[in-house]
């Protein structure tokens, strides 16, 4: 059964460069044509679509996000991963990593890990 | 880029009875790629619905998708204990991918 996890962030100071990595595991990431995506929450807030990214590294970002987001896939490792330059405490959220269904929408998501803005 | 807006912000009922919640597009979903997602406090949203009325693998059937080109709905026929939660609609007809706001479904 295919399953995702966010890699933890923590604490992340203003300025400074948001990372994440989301394993997949039971399933080759390669497999399917599937896209990998990143999606995030604000605490009490709605759902957020930052991107998404092809085993092959063909990406789409969110014009909203796009001058600081870089999304890239290691199919060595099974991961895909997030970067989110230049953070302020508006990015503070719990991000998600999910898989695109080939039905549509977002079939397996991991769990989300919070990633916390603060100096 | 599309805008959801769903209504109501939020349903107070009792658990039997039916729900039905919408989900209205500022401009039309192409191929009606719309979905629905359940999300309960401290969990990831769970896929319910996709292409606007197809259920989602495991999803029991008293959840039902319906609509089209900009006016959707969902709707839980009988409410369980375990439908209290928040729902959300997304499209997926164009990009950027977007979300609804969310409503919510509490109990009465």
């Amino acid at each position: 059964q295919l399953q995702l996890r966010e890699s933890d962030s923590g604490l992340v100071k203003p300025s400074q460069t948001l990372s994440l990595t989301c394993t997949v595991s039971g399933d080759s990431i390669s497999n399917g044509g599937y896209s990998w995506h990143w999606i995030r929450q604000s605490p009490g807030k709605g759902l957020e679509w930052i991107g998404y990214i092809y085993h092959s590294g063909s990406s789409y970002y969110n014009p909203s996000l796009k001058s600081r987001v870089t999304m890239s896939v290691d199919r060595s490792k099974n991961q895909f991963s997030l970067k989110l330059t230049s953070v302020t405490a508006a990015d503070t959220a719990v991000y998600y990593c999910a898989r695109g269904g080939n039905g549509g929408g977002f079939d397996i998501w991991g769990q989300g890990t919070l990633a916390t803005v603060s100096s | 880029e599309i805008v959801l807006t769903q209504s109501p912000g939020t349903l107070s009922l009792s658990p039997g009875e039916r729900a039905t919640l919408s989900c209205r597009a500022s401009q039309s979903v192409s191929s009606n790629y719309l979905a629905w997602y359940q999300q309960k406090p401290g969990q990831a949203p769970r896929l319910l619905i996709y292409a606007a009325a197809s259920r989602a693998t495991g999803i029991p059937d008293r959840f039902s998708g319906s609509g089209s080109g900009t006016d959707f709905t969902l709707t839980i026929s009988r409410l369980e204990p375990e439908d209290f939660a928040v729902y959300y609609c997304q499209q997926y007809g164009s990009l950027p991918r977007t979300f609804g706001q969310g409503t919510k479904v509490e109990v009465k």
